[in-house]
């Protein structure tokens, strides 16, 4: 079965200061990795996804994430952060076969302050 | 444009009532999904359905159900047997590819039991 784990449910930075949300998964099969951020009261949107290919995938809003498969780590960074980047934060997994559904961790919630 | 409509976005259920929530999609999407988010819990997959007429349980199926009779539309039923429904809902749909892409969410519905 997969899973995913958020290392950190809280991280909160300065405006401008860069960040990573950190995110390792376990499964036994190949997977495809995914980021999503969600806003207060609202639904999902992706950030970026790993399919397969480079391993140093970007995204929306400035944000990026490296795919690493020795240590199934998938951690989000961007080099500076502004205050609209408030948010939670997903990380989610899926295996090959279309149409299965996304396994999620548990978020992380993004507080930038000035 | 497309996207997916979830309705109502607030929902107040007396305890020990049904309630329905509404999911549509013009995507065009053969995937559709039900997810619960609770604070500090994530996303966990209440029902899915591939197909018209074809739906499976997830992780927390107990309470709910679900029906697919048209492609568009993926109705979610809160039963009376659900004893602790308060929650924000999110449904999701995904194309049927070759390869697994990123699910599409609604903007989710709150429902609070009074």
């Amino acid at each position: 079965a997969q899973s995913v784990t958020q290392l950190d449910s809280q991280v909160p930075v300065f405006e401008e200061a860069p960040v990573e949300l950190r995110c390792n998964y376990s499964s036994s099969v190949s997977v495809y990795l995914f980021w999503y951020v969600q806003y207060p009261n609202q639904g999902l949107q992706l950030l970026l996804k790993y399919l397969s290919g480079s391993t140093l995938v970007k995204g929306i809003n400035g944000f990026e994430a490296e795919f690493n498969k020795s240590q199934t780590s998938f951690h989000l960074r961007k080099p500076s952060v502004h205050i609209s980047d408030t948010a939670e934060y997903f990380c989610a997994v899926s295996d090959y076969q279309a149409g299965t559904a996304l396994i999620f961790g548990k978020g992380t919630t993004l507080s930038v302050s000035s | 444009d497309g996207g997916i409509t979830q309705s109502p976005k607030y929902l107040f259920r007396k305890e020990g009532q049904n309630v329905t929530l509404s999911c549509e999609q013009n995507l065009n999407h053969d995937a559709m999904y039900w997810y619960r988010q609770d604070p500090g819990q994530g996303l966990r997959l209440i029902y899915y359905s591939q197909i018209v007429n074809d739906f499976q349980k997830g992780d927390i199926a107990e309470g709910y159900s679900v029906s697919r009779e048209k492609k568009e539309s993926f109705p979610l039923t809160v039963t009376s047997a659900q004893k602790n429904p308060t929650a924000f809902y999110l449904c999701a749909s995904s194309p049927l590819r070759q390869i697994n892409t990123e699910a599409f969410f609604g903007q989710g519905t709150r429902l609070t039991v009074v």
